[in-house]
């Protein structure tokens, strides 16, 4: 039982060029979210997905596009990476049940865009 | 719009002494979720408070959430080098999406 896992766990992109980030949980959560972390500013999010097959914005949703592939996958792309998005990226997922929807992290993509 | 602020932003204490930091939310919430992060890692659900003025307890840690609903904190006693990290606290922002407040970094001197 892995739990939550992200891939590649560092990566290093120039301005310009675009990569996904993938996700996959084996926890059977029904929602999946993707976070940003910067210094200072908290857990940010970009994007979620309550159920498969729907996603919608969250807080900080431009320069981003997510797909949530199956139940087990959300996958986040960035199409024109810029300095801007540097930051350490985590998905997390969760049951959508409002009485008890703890989330539980990935290890966390950390990208840098020179 | 919705704003979750804690403060202190970071705390440094003596291995011992005891250590609170605060969650104020700027809407009513009808939960609060209590997370850490370890240095270098990714945070970890500790604990959800529903009711009001709820109080739960692990160990050292103390939980509280607010009469109004609106604030909560987390009460270590006692602390040790393995508190170290950043506690956040998370309301829900609408359905199934939570807004994380900015975190307190936590320090432990030996």
């Amino acid at each position: 039982n892995a739990g939550v896992t992200q891939t590649p766990k560092f990566q290093v992109l120039k301005t310009g060029q675009s990569m996904t980030l993938q996700c996959a949980q084996d926890m059977n959560h029904n929602s999946m979210y993707w976070y940003r972390q910067d210094p200072g500013m908290g857990l940010r999010l970009i994007y979620y997905s309550a159920s498969e097959g729907t996603t919608d914005k969250g807080e900080v949703p431009n320069g981003y596009n997510v797909s949530r592939l199956n139940k087990r996958e959300f996958s986040l792309r960035l199409e024109s990476a810029a300095p801007s998005q540097t930051s350490v990226y985590f998905c997390a997922g969760g049951l959508a049940d409002p009485s008890t929807d703890t989330q539980y992290f990935g290890p966390g993509t950390r990208l840098t865009v020179l | 719009g919705q704003q979750v602020m804690q403060i202190p932003q970071y705390q440094h204490v003596q291995e011992g002494e005891d250590f609170t930091t605060y969650c104020n939310s700027s809407t009513t919430l009808s939960n609060i979720q209590w997370y850490k992060q370890r240095p270098g890692g990714h945070p970890v659900f500790l604990i959800q408070l529903v009711k009001s003025g709820e109080v739960k307890k692990q160990k050292r840690l103390t939980f509280q959430f607010g009469e109004a609903k609106k604030n909560s904190s987390l009460h270590i006693t006692a602390t040790q080098t393995t508190d170290v990290g950043t506690y956040f606290c998370a309301g829900p922002s609408g359905t199934y999406k939570y807004i994380f407040g900015t975190g307190t970094r936590l320090k432990v001197l030996a």
